[in-house]
């Protein structure tokens, strides 16, 4: 069975500051990737998604994710983080039709 | 852009009690999920749904949970005896099937407190 383990359950930073956040899978076979977000008060909304090909991928609001295939790893990234990018951030990953998400990561944004 | 919902926001019920919450999936996605996530803890799968039967269900979609899809446009769980551990936030997602990966799209949540 798969899982998805995220590194870091809260970060707090700066506007700005570069933000990266750990996610690793263990499964043995083909996997899509995912990451999702939830601001507060709201549902779970796609950020991004790795299914083949260029493993750096770009999603919505400037984040983009790479997928490091040796290491199990699709870390999260973005340059420079606002204050609109406070929310909690969820891993997933896709084997078959199920997802498996990590333990979510919160994001503080000060301004 | 089309959304999932879903009805109530938040459901609460006595223990012993039976529950159905209520989705209502993108008009065109033929795959439907459960999930839930008790506070704190992880978002975990209950259950996917696909050509009016279960595709997949993980330990916690035990007997006390059905699927049901009675019409069109409805997706519901049902839990027919609430137990106080079910109180969670549960999440229905739905996805079409594009290049043979699922892509889902999540509902807003029903809150479900069991006292």
């Amino acid at each position: 069975a798969q899982s998805v383990s995220q590194h870091n359950h809260h970060v707090i930073l700066s506007e700005a500051a570069s933000l990266e956040l750990g996610c690793n899978y263990s499964y043995g076979g083909t996997v899509n990737l995912f990451w999702y977000v939830q601001y507060p008060g709201q549902h779970l909304q796609l950020l991004l998604k790795y299914f083949s090909g260029d493993p750096l991928v770009k999603g919505i609001k400037g984040f983009e994710a790479e997928f490091i295939k040796s290491k199990f790893s699709f870390n999260l990234r973005k340059p420079s983080v606002q204050w609109s990018d406070t929310a909690e951030y969820f891993c997933a990953v896709n084997a078959g039709n199920m997802l498996t998400f990590g333990g979510g990561t919160r994001l503080m944004v000060k301004p | 852009e089309p959304e999932v919902t879903q009805t109530p926001s938040h459901q609460v019920t006595q223990m012993g009690q039976e529950v159905i919450l209520r989705c209502v999936p993108i008009s065109n996605h033929l795959y439907f999920y459960w999930y839930r996530q008790i506070l704190g803890q992880k978002v975990e799968f209950l259950v996917s749904f696909y050509n009016n039967e279960i595709s997949e269900k993980s330990e916690i979609f035990d007997d006390q949970f059905s699927v049901e899809r009675p019409d069109g446009s409805n997706f519901t769980l049902k839990i027919r005896s609430t137990k106080l551990e079910d109180s969670a936030m549960y999440f229905c997602a739905s996805s079409a099937l594009l290049a043979g990966v699922h892509e889902q799209y999540f509902g807003p949540g029903t809150r479900l407190t069991v006292t």
